[in-house]
């Protein structure tokens, strides 16, 4: 079965500095791993995949992040935090075998941006 | 392109009743997907349609149904409800299998 493992519950940053949201995830099949991010009372918003290709990801809003195979990692970073950056932020492995589409989540962070 | 649309955006039950929540893909899409998200258990997958055919049931109770019509648009239902139902259900679509899926705002659930 595949698993998601997010460290931190809550990160907080300085406005200006760098992000740094943590996912290491299981999977026994080359993973498809996506980062979502989810404002208060909305649904949740792409921000980036990772679909075999490249291993450098770039995403929306200045986030990218590095898949890791030997770390078993995906961590979202982001240079310069903005006010507007605050929410929360799910990594999501996807169980593509079999022709199915389930996507399988970590318990999110929670991002907290300070002037 | 309009994006996911989710009906009713907020409902409130009590015990025992049932609901039923709609969801309408992105034009063309055709897979959805369903997903609970509570404080206490996280995002869970409920079930995954595609061309009108369940393919993937996650591990919930057989009370959580769902169905996907041929225009794409798919409903779940929840029968016999039970407080612990509450909760943020999502309907996500793609356009094919193993796609980057694009969630709906959601329906909130509240059963009294």
């Amino acid at each position: 079965a595949q698993s998601v493992t997010q460290l931190g519950s809550h990160v907080s940053v300085s406005e200006g500095a760098l992000v740094l949201l943590r996912c290491n995830y299981s999977s026994s099949v080359p993973p498809y791993l996506f980062w979502y991010v989810q404002y208060p009372n909305q649904g949740l918003q792409l921000l980036l995949k990772y679909t075999s290709a490249a291993t450098l990801v770039k995403g929306i809003n200045g986030f990218e992040a590095e898949f890791k195979k030997s770390e078993t990692s995906f961590h979202l970073t982001k240079p310069s935090a903005h006010m507007s950056d605050a929410a929360e932020y799910f990594c999501a492995v996807s169980d593509h075998t079999g022709g199915g589409n389930k996507l399988t989540f970590g318990t999110g962070t929670q991002l907290k941006v300070e002037l | 392109k309009a994006g996911v649309t989710q009906t009713p955006r907020y409902l409130i039950k009590t015990r025992g009743q049932q609901v039923t929540l709609s969801c309408s893909p992105i034009s063309g899409h055709r897979s959805v997907s369903w997903y609970q998200q509570t404080p206490g258990q996280g995002l869970q997958f409920l079930f995954e349609y595609f061309s009108e055919t369940q393919r993937n049931k996650g591990n919930f109770p057989g009370r959580f149904s769902g169905r996907q019509f041929s225009n794409s648009r798919s409903e779940m239902n929840v029968s016999t409800l039970e407080l612990g139902d509450s909760a943020l259900y999502l309907c996500a679509s793609s356009l094919v299998i193993a796609e980057e899926q694009f969630f709906g705002p959601g329906t909130r659930l509240t059963v009294l």
